[in-house]
């Protein structure tokens, strides 16, 4: 469904524990993006990459972190500094070929985290 | 960095009436806003999108507007039926990466 999954679906995690949370997608996108959704608000951006090896803070990306070793993968750490991370996150990918000025951004079915 | 306002937090219109939900921009140099569907636990789904060269875009039911001047733009819904019922966000796009601003989304409720 769209070509961009993320794992697991739901994750629990005890206080002071680091989690990372899994996106790959096969659409050959360039650009991948890490949101978090709170109940009842928007989407807000943690994280984005628009190549390998590089990557960019968002709105709110203190406590957590990325890499971007591969194309297709866009790891998430939640970590122990993240004050307040029970929320919906969820994974999204675009294009930025030259050939399209737009970005049509394709998300993933998101990861569920609850901090214990 | 860009700004979205979006408006009405929550909307409920009968069934087959219309919808409409509004959204401003802060940044004049977004050229790209689409519209997001999310039905409960689910990930958000594209609807309909507008380029900033674009006054408007219909796709069957669904309609968006754009006033560049005014930094606005508008979501509607003809027809409304209950499997319309879900969050609606609306975003602009901006920066080398295209990255979205959202908005704090719209809870609309199509009542039968």
């Amino acid at each position: 469904d769209g070509g961009i999954t993320q794992s697991p679906k739901y994750l629990f995690r005890k206080e002071g524990q680091n989690v990372t949370l899994s996106c790959e997608q096969n659409l050959n996108h360039d650009a991948m993006y890490w949101y978090r959704q709170d109940p009842g608000q928007g989407l807000r951006l943690i994280y984005y990459s628009q190549i390998v090896n590089d990557f960019q803070k968002g709105d709110i990306a203190e406590g957590y972190s990325v890499s971007r070793e591969k194309k297709e993968s866009f790891p998430l750490t939640v970590t122990s500094a993240q004050k307040n991370p029970t929320a919906f996150y969820l994974c999204a990918s675009g294009t930025l070929q030259c050939e399209s000025s737009y970005n049509e951004q394709f998300f993933g079915p998101g990861t569920r985290l609850t901090v214990l | 960095g860009e700004n979205v306002e979006q408006h009405p937090s929550t909307l409920s219109v009968q069934e087959g009436d219309s919808a409409v939900i509004k959204c401003t921009y802060s940044d004049s140099a977004s050229n790209y806003f689409p519209w997001y569907k999310q039905e409960l636990g689910k990930r958000p789904q594209l609807i309909i999108d507008i380029r900033s060269n674009v006054g408007e875009k219909k796709d069957q039911r669904i309609a968006v507007t754009l006033n560049k001047t005014a930094k606005h733009f508008s979501l509607h819904i003809t027809e409304t039926q209950p499997e319309d019922s879900a969050v609606y966000f609306c975003a602009a796009s901006l920066g080398s990466a295209r990255q979205l601003t959202f908005g704090s989304g719209t809870q609309l409720t199509v009542l039968p």
